[in-house]
């Protein structure tokens, strides 16, 4: 049974590219969530979404961040126009349930040059 | 007031020895609490999960719940130089969908 996965693993951006990172939950799980962990400071809540329904996006800013997860697919964390300060490392958990335990994937970091 | 409180560390302890891990949430409505263990550079590992008062054992793990004093901690027994990482404690709430708030995290090094 595969874990959670992301991709890309690594991904380097200039001021104001966009920056699409996608996440695969393990199999079984409909609940994804994002998080974000800025060097040196903790894990960040910033969205959570089961299929086709953003349940609680509190945690995102407000400009130049979505999130999806369609029918069929990953989840999808898109970054429009991208600052240094979104440099940072961003995770993807999936449950099974609201009450069972999230497993992270392995992270995509991100730099904005 | 962070919701998740943590002490930063270094936590040095010898090789053997038994490692106490602390930490404190100020939302009485958290009812499922995490610990996480996050070596450099990784993604966070899944170590214990605990929702009811008491004391729940995972071969060197023990976690523990005390609601009323809004309080959870995790022992590691027979402490190895491989668990020297960083360990985080989370809080989620169900009818929040259960999206996890972080402590901080505490640092543990285990000398040989």
């Amino acid at each position: 049974n595969a874990g959670v996965m992301q991709n890309p693993r690594h991904l380097v951006r200039r001021r104001g590219q966009e920056a699409r990172l996608r996440c695969s939950p393990m199999k079984g799980h409909s609940h994804v969530y994002w998080y974000r962990q800025l060097p040196e400071e903790g894990l960040k809540f910033m969205v959570y979404l089961q299929k086709e329904n953003i349940i609680d996006e509190s945690g995102m800013p407000k400009e130049r961040f979505s999130a999806e997860f369609p029918k069929e697919g990953p989840s999808i964390l898109r970054i429009q126009q991208v600052v240094r300060g979104d440099s940072a490392a961003y995770f993807c958990a999936s449950s099974p349930s609201t009450s069972g335990e999230q497993f992270f994937g392995p992270g995509t970091r991100l730099t904005v040059l | 007031q962070k919701e998740v409180e943590q002490n930063s560390g270094p936590l040095s302890v010898p090789e053997g020895a038994i490692a106490s891990l602390n930490c404190t949430y100020s939302d009485r409505g958290s009812q499922s609490f995490f610990w996480y263990r996050q070596y450099s550079g990784k993604s966070p590992e899944l170590i214990m999960f605990i929702y009811s008062n008491g004391d729940k054992e995972d071969g060197r793990f023990t976690a523990q719940l005390n609601k009323a004093s809004q309080y959870v901690s995790l022992l590691i027994r027979d402490s190895q130089p491989s668990d020297s990482a960083t360990y985080l404690c989370a809080g989620g709430r169900e009818a929040a969908g259960n999206k996890l708030t972080f402590g901080g995290g505490t640092r543990v090094l285990v000398k040989p």
